[in-house]
């Protein structure tokens, strides 16, 4: 079992609906990061949470420590939101970061 | 303020040989971590660097190695390459080897024929 589990892999959504990408950790993190990487590679660091909630714009990120949960949430999508969203968590023990495997959204317009 | 930059962009290399990256962090970044994507495993953590130490490795073997200068700027290296090397490497910055949010560069295409 992965250390880092996102759901759901796969999304697909259409231009303004709300949109939830789910993450789950089993190990103990000092923090958890969302990430945005776009066709072509480049990554985006979207958000970076201890506790509590973040947000910025239309996305907006949760966290839950003792569920060993974050969740990404965006309104109103967009085209543009069309990107793998990934979820990396900063081990306590390690102190390195360890990623989910990515959620593939596509937004229609 | 410039962005993460990565130097080639794009790389072929033949097996058995070896390849150096190079990336320059944000000014006034002096942590550099170095991560490897591939479609099968996703982005793996290779290594950090700060104040020209290594603080951190991931589970790669010797083949892969890395180093930083006194302005911050990394390499990786590595050796004796492997078709399943073929990959994007990307370097992300940051002030401090903490919790501070990481940017990233665009990243290095690596094919290895």
């Amino acid at each position: 079992k992965n250390e880092v589990e996102q759901s759901p892999q796969n999304l697909t959504a259409q231009e303004g609906e709300f949109i939830t990408i789910n993450c789950s950790y089993s190990v103990g993190i000092s923090a958890l990061h969302w990430l945005q990487q776009h066709p072509g590679g480049g990554i985006v660091s979207l958000f970076m949470l201890s506790s509590g909630k973040k947000k910025h714009g239309r996305l907006i990120a949760t966290i839950n420590i003792q569920e060993k949960h974050s969740s990404l949430h965006i309104t109103a999508s967009h085209p543009r939101d069309s990107a793998v969203y990934i979820c990396a968590v900063v081990s306590t023990s390690y102190g390195k970061l360890t990623f989910g495997q990515g959620t593939i959204l596509t937004v229609h317009p | 303020k410039a962005g993460v930059t990565q130097t080639p962009r794009y790389l072929i290399k033949t097996r058995g040989q070896q390849v150096t990256l190079s990336c320059s962090p944000i000014s006034g970044h002096r942590s550099v971590s170095w991560y490897q994507q591939t479609p099968g495993q996703g982005l793996q953590f290779l290594f950090e660097y700060f104040s020209e130490t290594q603080r951190n490795k991931g589970n790669f073997p010797g083949r892969f190695s890395g180093r930083q200068f006194s302005n911050s700027r990394s390499e990786m290296n590595v050796s004796t390459l492997e078709l399943g090397d073929s990959a994007l490497y990307l370097c992300a910055s940051r002030r401090q080897p903490s919790t501070d949010t990481q940017y990233f560069g665009p990243g290095t295409r690596l094919t290895v024929l």
